[in-house]
């Protein structure tokens, strides 16, 4: 079966730290690919997504990933997480019957 | 104002009582799914509509039945809901890009309790 999988459930910073979370699929053919956040008491917002073109994608608040192919792999990156990126964190592929495969999701606690 | 709307945003039912969880989007998305979400688990589809009349099982179908009758609306039916349908539940929706979907809007969520 496919599946998305990310590597760290929980995560705890210090502000100014850099950030990088791990996301692993299963699926060989091709891929849209998605980052989610889910802020404390809030809906799930897109962080960034890539279709194809430039494997780097950059997302809102100063977040970006990197499309490995060859890995599988769709990372995503900040150079110096804030208090306020305090939230849970999802991968997410599209596979080619458009079913939206997710990971469980990583819990990023930043220490003011 | 774009936006997904879900209803009832909280509900606490006992097994067997058939329940209805009703989702409407404004924004013309082709593409509407639910999700229900479980501490550990992250989210999992439960099923999926790519049109009117377009349903297709996600993950975790299993207890759950959908209809695309309109393209705004996609209703969550449990007809005989179990204690392990207590959940967190998210309608979302979105238009459709070559290869898979774009951008999901997700609704505010509603949180069942099967007794």
């Amino acid at each position: 079966a496919q599946s998305v999988s990310q590597h760290n459930h929980h995560v705890i910073l210090s502000e100014a730290a850099s950030l990088e979370l791990g996301c692993n699929y299963s699926y060989g053919g091709t891929v849209n690919l998605f980052w989610y956040v889910q802020y404390p008491g809030q809906h799930l917002q897109l962080l960034l997504k890539y279709f194809s073109g430039d494997p780097l994608v950059k997302g809102i608040k100063g977040f970006e990933a990197e499309f490995i192919k060859s890995k599988f792999s769709f990372n995503l990156r900040k150079p110096s997480v804030q208090w306020s990126d305090t939230a849970e964190y999802f991968c997410a592929v599209n596979n080619s019957n458009y079913q939206l495969i997710w990971g469980a999701g990583t819990k990023l606690i930043i220490k003011p | 104002e774009a936006q997904v709307t879900q209803n009832p945003r909280y509900l606490i039912t006992v097994t067997g009582k058939k329940l209805t969880v009703t989702c409407s989007q404004n924004m013309n998305h082709e593409y509407m799914s639910w999700y229900r979400q479980d501490p550990g688990l992250g989210l999992r589809q439960i099923y999926y509509s790519m049109n009117v009349e377009v349903t297709d099982k996600g993950d975790v179908p299993e207890g759950y039945k959908v209809s695309r009758k309109e393209k705004r609306n996609f209703p969550l039916i449990l007809e005989s809901p179990s204690p392990n349908q207590t959940s967190l539940y998210f309608c979302a929706s979105s238009f459709i890009q070559p290869g898979g979907t774009d951008t999901q809007y997700f609704g505010p969520g509603t949180r069942l309790t099967v007794l």
